[in-house]
């Protein structure tokens, strides 16, 4: 069965420092995956995905994740975090109908000054 | 519109009443989904519409949850007979093909509380 795990479900930093937000995630199917954002009393925006190819992706603003099939995991990070980066991130995989997205529970980014 | 709008924002029901919870999709976008987001939680899949085909329904948690998208785009999602249970905030997403693969666009939901 498909499902993810965010492993923190809180991240404090500092602003101008790099974070890591992480996701494992297990699947008996081709692997896609996902990393969308929720800012505060918006919709959930993607923020980047993997199909397939380079195990390395880059996202909008800055955050990259990599696919990494031997440790089941697809890290989000960013090296520089901004103020405007607070939000609730969640990791997301298809069903095996491909007919949802499962997401994580989310990880609560919160940069301050 | 630009983005999928979903109306009403706020929804207080008393336990017991009917409410009706509208979701506007982006023009033209053959995919609709509506999740259930509970507080704390990340969302859960409700249903599925390709088009007008309600082809997946089995995050429906019962038989007093209904979906319909009778022409394809304005979808519905239509809940009897409210419980304490049922409050949360519902999403409904639009994507521009079927299925999951390319992005999906999210409304900003309804907050459902039931009292």
């Amino acid at each position: 069965a498909q499902s993810v795990t965010q492993l923190d479900s809180q991240v404090p930093v500092f602003e101008e420092a790099p974070v890591e937000l992480r996701c494992n995630y297990s699947s008996s199917v081709s692997v896609y995956l996902f990393w969308y954002v929720q800012y505060p009393n918006q919709g959930l925006q993607l923020l980047l995905k993997y199909l397939s190819g380079s195990t390395l992706v880059k996202g909008i603003n800055g955050f990259e994740a990599e696919f990494n099939k031997s440790q089941t995991s697809f890290h989000l990070r960013k090296p520089s975090v901004h103020i405007s980066d607070t939000a609730e991130y969640f990791c997301a995989v298809p069903n095996q109908a491909g007919t949802a997205l499962i997401f994580g529970k989310g990880t609560t980014l919160s940069v301050s000054s | 519109g630009a983005g999928v709008s979903q109306s009403p924002r706020y929804k207080v029901a008393k336990r017991g009443q009917d409410v009706a919870l509208r979701c506007d999709p982006i023009s033209g976008h053959v995919s609709l989904f509506w999740y259930q987001q509970a507080l704390g939680q990340g969302p859960e899949f409700l249903t599925y519409f390709q088009n007008e085909a309600q082809l997946d329904k089995s995050g429906l948690p019962s038989d007093r949850f209904f979906a319909e998208r009778p022409e394809g785009s304005v979808s519905t999602l239509k809940i009897q007979r409210t419980q304490q249970e049922d409050s949360a905030v519902y999403l409904c997403a639009s994507s521009l093909e079927a299925g999951v693969n390319t992005e999906a666009f999210f409304g900003q939901g309804t907050r459902l509380t039931v009292v």
